[in-house]
């Protein structure tokens, strides 16, 4: 069993649509939780950071969290194609003492 | 500096030849980390540092595999005798405080081939 699991798309939505994007983790005691997002050739760039449960809202981006479901997604509102990339999501584990990421999904904005 | 790099950016080398890649975390930063990625994988995670203290490296794959960051801040990865394995993005991020908790900063990494 993976400790992070993403669906690895590709997902496709038009412009000015909304992305949703999923994420399941493995460490129930998990309490860091981070979106990356990632363009071909570049490294991963930090784009929320979610502790608590519930929603966290940043301009476009919003992280929701359920710690009971072991589940957390990301929402971006008026997608543009600028937002096409690999989005990663990732957990630091409390037993493991290290981050955990997983494989990333592939978003496309279609203009 | 404005951000973590590493250098060098690019890489080839030989199989069995070994090689030293670099980080320079964000200064101040405490914990410096260390990652691979392969080619549509997720970075994995390699090896940790709190200031010059080495508090994990239970993912380094063998022992050809060395990390060190002597004075807290520039961190070097050593690969010994390199494998075609061994080709990946080297990725290294920094965070600002002690705990392992606060969000990690990535540089631009370093490609890795082994031919």
């Amino acid at each position: 069993q993976k400790e992070v699991e993403q669906n690895s798309g590709p997902l496709s939505v038009p412009e000015g649509a909304i992305a949703s994007l999923n994420c399941t983790y493995s460490d129930r005691g998990s309490q860091s939780f981070f979106w990356y997002r990632q363009y071909s050739g570049k490294s991963p760039e930090l784009i929320m950071s979610i502790y608590s449960n519930g929603d966290k809202e940043d301009g476009r981006f919003t992280a929701q969290l359920n710690k009971a479901s072991q589940y957390v997604s990301l929402l971006i509102r008026d997608s543009q194609p600028s937002d096409s990339a690999t989005y990663l999501c990732a957990f630091f584990s409390n037993t493991g003492n290290q981050f955990y990421f997983g494989t990333g999904t592939s978003l496309t904005v279609i203009p | 500096g404005a951000g973590v790099s590493q250098s060098p950016r690019y890489k080839v080398a030989k199989r069995g030849q070994d090689v030293a890649l670099r980080c320079d975390p964000i200064s101040g930063h405490v914990s410096l980390f260390w990652y691979q990625q392969a080619l549509g994988q997720g970075p994995e995670f390699l090896t940790y540092f709190q200031n010059e203290a080495q508090l994990d490296k239970s993912g380094l794959p063998s022992d050809r595999f060395f990390a060190e960051r002597p004075e807290g801040s520039v961190s070097t990865l050593k690969i010994q005798r390199t494998q075609q394995e061994d080709s990946a993005v080297y990725l290294c991020a920094s965070t600002q405080g002690g705990t392992v908790s606060y969000e990690q900063y990535f540089g631009p990494g370093t490609r890795l081939t082994v031919t």
